[in-house]
């Protein structure tokens, strides 16, 4: 079965401190992983995708295949960077993609 | 210059009423979605479309009916509403066709409230 696991609803820390979003996939095929953002009255928005292997906003994520995970890191959390994260997989489906999003994790970052 | 819109931005109705969500993009993309954020903001597929024919259909009461005049755009017509259908629904849409894996583009949502 396809899935994506976002185990923590809410996570926060404190400015400055270091900060890891977990995210596990399950997927037969060669998995395409992306992490989406959604700040507070604003559209959810693409933050990084694993096939880029960029760093935005200080960000990064690591595709680990025998681990199943794609884990998002900061090393210094930011205020702004308070929002909904949302890990999201592109799984092949009848006729295509389909992109299947984990349940979200919300990041409250503390001044 | 708004990539990908949605028409209302809130729409608040009592139960049985029908009623419809407009999405518009104008990147000239070929797919288009349409996703249900629930209030533990878990988010949803419910639709997908390419170049105006269907490609995902997911688990949906057939309540819910897409219509795509032109790809786009992708209308979410909803009848006889019921109070879960409360949450707030998002419009995406992709470059390429639906075996693509290429980013997609939300709009701002539309909060659908049903009383």
């Amino acid at each position: 079965a396809q899935r994506v696991t976002q185990p923590e609803k809410l996570l926060s820390v404190f400015k400055g401190a270091p900060v890891e979003l977990k995210c596990n996939y399950s997927y037969s095929g060669s998995p395409e992983l992306f992490w989406y953002v959604q700040y507070s009255r604003q559209r959810l928005q693409l933050l990084l995708r694993h096939i880029s292997r960029e760093s935005i906003k200080g960000f990064t994520a690591d595709l680990n295949k025998g681990e199943t995970s794609f884990h998002l890191k900061k090393p210094f959390a930011q205020e702004e960077d308070s929002a909904m994260y949302y890990c999201a997989l592109s799984a092949s489906n009848t006729g295509g993609f389909k992109t299947i999003f984990g349940a979200g994790t919300r990041l409250f970052v503390k001044a | 210059d708004t990539a990908v819109s949605q028409t209302p931005k809130y729409l608040v109705t009592q139960m049985g009423n029908d009623k419809s969500i407009k999405c518009e993009q104008n990147l000239g993309h070929d797919t288009m979605y349409w996703y249900k954020q629930d209030s533990k903001k878990f988010l949803k597929i419910m639709f997908s479309y390419n170049n105006k024919e269907l490609i995902i259909n997911e688990t949906v009461p057939n309540r819910f009916s897409p219509k795509s005049p032109d790809k786009a755009h992708l209308n979410l017509h909803i009848n006889s509403l019921e109070l879960g259908d409360s949450a707030v629904y998002f419009c995406a849409s992709k470059r390429g066709g639906a075996s693509g894996t290429d980013t997609q583009y939300f709009g701002p949502g539309t909060r659908l409230t049903v009383l």
